[in-house]
């Protein structure tokens, strides 16, 4: 069936870097996405979204990107800081649905 | 505060038990999923509803049973026809119609199998 997907299971980066966490989907019907952080043994919670009507989207510290064409989202954290290391996920969902469906996740590494 | 909790955090089962797992809900959502997360996996949905009185399986739902039988509740039980039950529960919800369908999640119930 069709799927999200993540490209790197595992991201290390030194404080102060930026970080960017990569995510494919195949649903081409997708057009509502979320990242998601994750820290052990919590819920995910909620970072930031972003409808199919945009392309970029800002928050405080993180910028999602979306490219329909090839059908790819990102992640950007700027100035990773040590409080950022968790696992991050991708989720979609389409307007038939609302049911999200999510990636594999990426463990973000981030050292002092 | 407004949230969802799940409970208990930790639980541990005999072979051949059934479990429930309790998640409740104060912010007025429509919609409930379960998900099944197994170490560096993501996360796979066992069950939702959509409304109250209804509910739909997920990709993994064999082993498991739900009800909703009120808004704010949608428990989960975990019966012996789960093989391989040992895993990180987490429930969500999620409001129709709104803007953001950002999914509500809880703190997450970690069964185990003794």
């Amino acid at each position: 069936g069709e799927s999200v997907g993540l490209h790197l299971p595992t991201l290390s980066v030194q404080e102060g870097d930026n970080s960017i966490i990569n995510c494919a989907y195949s649903n081409s019907a997708s057009d509502y996405f979320i990242w998601y952080k994750q820290e052990s043994g919590k819920g995910p919670q909620f970072i930031i979204d972003i409808r199919s009507n945009m392309d970029k989207r800002q928050g405080q510290r993180v910028t999602v990107l979306l490219n329909k064409t090839v059908k790819h989202l990102s992640l950007q954290i700027a100035a990773t800081q040590p409080g950022d290391s968790a696992v991050y996920f991708c989720a979609e969902s389409s307007g038939g649905s609302y049911i999200p469906t999510f990636g594999r996740g990426t463990s973000l590494i981030v050292h002092p | 505060d407004g949230g969802i909790t799940q409970s208990p955090k930790y639980l541990f089962r005999k072979e051949g038990q059934n479990v429930t797992l309790s998640c409740e809900q104060n912010l007025n959502h429509d919609a409930m999923y379960w998900y099944r997360q197994d170490p560096g996996q993501g996360l796979r949905l066992i069950y939702y509803s959509q409304i109250v009185n209804d509910f739909q399986k997920g990709d993994i739902a064999e082993g498991y049973s739900v009800s909703r039988e009120k808004k704010e509740s949608f428990p989960l039980t975990v019966t012996s026809a789960q093989k391989n039950p040992t895993a990180f529960y987490l429930c969500a919800s999620s409001s129709y119609g709104q803007t953001s369908r950002e999914a509500f999640f809880g703190q997450g119930t970690r069964l185990t199998v003794v």
